[in-house]
């Protein structure tokens, strides 16, 4: 099946740094999504990527869609603490069939903001 | 407006034992998904409910059942819990499966299999 390389798979970090994680893929994807999971809950969307180049914000989040379509990439700007949790990277293709609106999942990337 | 509703919230089971997990939205949303989610895996889509009616194998279904009892819920089945099936379960549901930012999450069933 499709896999999705997520890195690094944990950051520890002082608040008030940047933070910079992305995905890479074996297979071409039309939607590059980033989701937030906090403790004890479910994943949260935080951008939707819809078209290769595209750069898009959210707040302090910025995440963008590579050319080749095989990656993408999540940054957070002054972190803060509330910004702790699992981001997952998360890849969609239209190839049609028994694969329509199915997501696959990066591993996810554990966040530490050190106050 | 309730979201993505999940019960139980955590199980523990016996290897052998079944249970059902319950999932329900309150969104008119047509398409359902139950993912499982394990350390350092990500989240794996187990099945998934494009419509009411219908329901179709993800990654990982082996072990597992579903039930689409109706446009709100969407049950999965265990019917001989196995030690490999101690998960965080996740259901999702959206109302286009094309459109994705509208896939929402529940609060999850942490299952342990001892």
């Amino acid at each position: 099946g499709q896999q999705l390389n997520q890195s690094p798979q944990s950051m520890f970090i002082q608040e008030g740094e940047d933070v910079s994680m992305n995905c890479t893929s074996s297979s071409i994807f039309n939607t590059w999504l980033w989701y937030k999971q906090e403790p004890g809950e479910g994943p949260v969307l935080l951008i939707a990527l819809y078209k290769a180049g595209e750069l898009t914000s959210n707040g302090r989040l910025t995440a963008q869609f590579g050319i080749t379509r095989k990656d993408s990439f999540l940054n957070i700007s002054a972190s803060i603490p509330s910004d702790v949790g699992i981001y997952f990277c998360a890849g969609k293709n239209y190839a049609g069939g028994t694969s329509y609106g199915k997501l696959t999942f990066g591993q996810g990337t554990i966040l530490t903001v050190h106050p | 407006n309730a979201g993505v509703t999940q019960t139980p919230k955590f199980q523990v089971l016996k290897t052998g034992q079944s249970m059902t997990l319950q999932c329900a939205q309150d969104m008119n949303h047509n398409s359902m998904y139950w993912y499982r989610q394990d350390p350092g895996m990500g989240l794996r889509l187990i099945y998934y409910s494009a419509s009411e009616g219908t329901t179709d194998k993800g990654e990982v279904p082996n072990g597992y059942n579903v039930s689409r009892l109706n446009k709100r819920e969407f049950s999965l089945r265990l019917e001989s819990a196995a030690p490999s099936q101690t998960s965080v379960y996740f259901c999702a549901s959206t109302t286009d499966p094309r459109n994705v930012r509208e896939q929402y999450f529940g609060p999850g069933t942490r299952l342990t299999v001892t």
